[in-house]
């Protein structure tokens, strides 16, 4: 069966502050997908990236980078100077190819100024 | 990548009545599927919607609580039957097939059963 940990609850960081947000992943397929999503206040998931199980490389995307280790079934969120904005709730998830989703439980991100 | 256009965004309803939630995608997908997000929780999968064929359900939602339709490959809906204050959550259509191979959420449904 898949699985996304994600341990952190609620992080509460300071404006300029670097965050990290954890996601532990469990499955038995060889190729599979990961992926990070953010929910704002206002209520829509909007996608930040997808991974394949091949593509160990770091991806990086402006202040957003993210680490995926195969050795430590992980994939990390790092948020480099964080900003207000980027107070939300992130959700890590996990697929094969063309099935639905499966969430983490989400870290919710509360930036203050 | 897909467009998702969901509705309605946010309802009120008595106990006992059912909601018929529609997802239009601007293009043709396979597959769709409906999320359930429960306040302050994650997203869980109801259940798949294939044109042509009955949805599969995953295990603690049934066909009777929340049958499905799919007409045609861009228009699904998900009816919420028979609605407790318990089924008070966000419903959410999504798609494969977003900007760079991501999955498309509709905008959510925003239920609230009193």
């Amino acid at each position: 069966a898949q699985k996304v940990t994600q341990a952190q609850t609620e992080i509460s960081v300071v404006e300029k502050e670097d965050v990290t947000l954890d996601c532990v992943y469990e499955t038995r397929d060889t190729t599979y997908y990961l992926f990070w999503y953010k929910q704002p206040p206002s209520g829509e998931l909007v996608f930040l990236i997808r991974r394949n199980s091949f593509d160990e490389q770091n991806e990086i995307s402006g202040r957003y980078s993210w680490n995926f280790q195969k050795s430590t079934s992980s994939f990390n969120f790092t948020i480099t100077a964080s900003q207000v904005v980027d107070s939300a709730v992130y959700f890590c998830a996990l697929n094969q190819a063309g099935t639905a989703l499966i969430f983490g439980k989400g870290t919710t991100l509360s930036v203050s100024s | 990548s897909a467009v998702i256009s969901q509705k309605p965004s946010r309802d009120i309803c008595q106990r006992g009545t059912s909601l018929t939630i529609q997802c239009q995608v601007d293009s043709q997908v396979t597959m769709m599927f409906w999320y359930r997000q429960q306040p302050g929780q994650s997203l869980t999968l109801i259940a798949t919607a294939n044109q042509g064929s009955e949805a599969t359900y995953e295990s603690g939602f049934v066909i009777d609580k929340f049958p499905i339709s799919r007409p045609n490959l861009t228009f699904s809906t998900l009816t919420v039957s028979n609605m407790s204050p318990e089924d008070s959550s966000i419903y959410l259509c999504s798609v494969a097939g977003g900007q760079d191979y991501g999955y498309t959420f509709g905008s959510g449904t925003r239920l609230t059963v009193v």
